[in-house]
């Protein structure tokens, strides 16, 4: 069985710009979660998606947004680019929501400038 | 709120040592889901275990272990006759319903040969 993919796996933005990051779930898996992990802040939670729907939202502002699709993919936009936004954004699935007994994905490297 | 502390930055032992890393958690919930993952360098975080808070009974699962104390809010992870393949920053991660998933700042482990 595939794992969890994500695209692009790096991606260089000025600052100001939007991005937007595309992750694929293990075939089956319906929710999706994603993370936002920084030398400083370390891991921390963004959102879950299940079924096309947010279940779970973590403290970021409403630069970052998400979605799902009918088929479980899912994809995170950041708008208006910061520096701080530079870091490693893993998305994991998992068949149940808010199990996270989730599956990673490689994750995508987001750096800023 | 949540929170949880792994107070070991970084742990380097030789092969073949056993190691043990600590992790305690604050909750005022009184349901809730303790996890621990690990992130090897190749960046991907490998769900190692999920413990939920009514069962304290500790688990063995080959070369791994595990042991939930609710009355000292300690989930501590041992790794006996550690191998070079263990070297990792491991995450302790409580979660529950009324909050969400934080993960600690990690324990870098490294086994030297």
């Amino acid at each position: 069985k595939a794992g969890v993919t994500q695209t692009p796996r790096y991606l260089i933005k000025t600052r100001g710009q939007q991005v937007t990051l595309s992750c694929s779930p293990i075939s089956g898996h319906r929710s999706v979660s994603w993370y936002q992990q920084t030398p400083g802040q370390g891991l921390q939670f963004l959102f879950e998606y299940f079924s096309e729907t947010q279940r779970n939202k973590g403290n970021f502002p409403g630069r970052f947004s998400g979605r799902q699709f009918s088929n479980s993919r899912s994809e995170m936009n950041v708008s208006t680019l910061e520096l701080g936004d530079s870091a490693l954004y893993l998305c994991a699935s998992s068949f149940r929501d808010r199990s996270y007994e989730q599956y990673f994905g490689p994750g995508t490297r987001l750096t800023v400038t | 709120a949540q929170k949880v502390t792994q107070a070991q930055t970084e742990i380097s032992v030789v092969e073949k040592e056993d190691v043990t890393l600590d992790c305690v958690y604050e909750t005022r919930d009184t349901t809730y889901y303790l996890f621990w993952y690990k992130q090897p360098p190749s960046g991907e975080l490998v769900f190692l275990i999920r413990r939920n808070s009514f069962d304290e009974q500790n688990e063995i699962s080959g070369r791994y272990s595990w042991n939930f104390q609710k009355s000292t809010s300690s989930f501590n992870f041992t790794i006996t006759a550690s191998q070079v393949v263990d070297s990792a920053v491991y995450f302790c991660a409580p979660y529950s319903s009324a909050s969400k998933i934080i993960f600690g700042s990690g324990t870098r482990l490294s086994i030297r040969p």
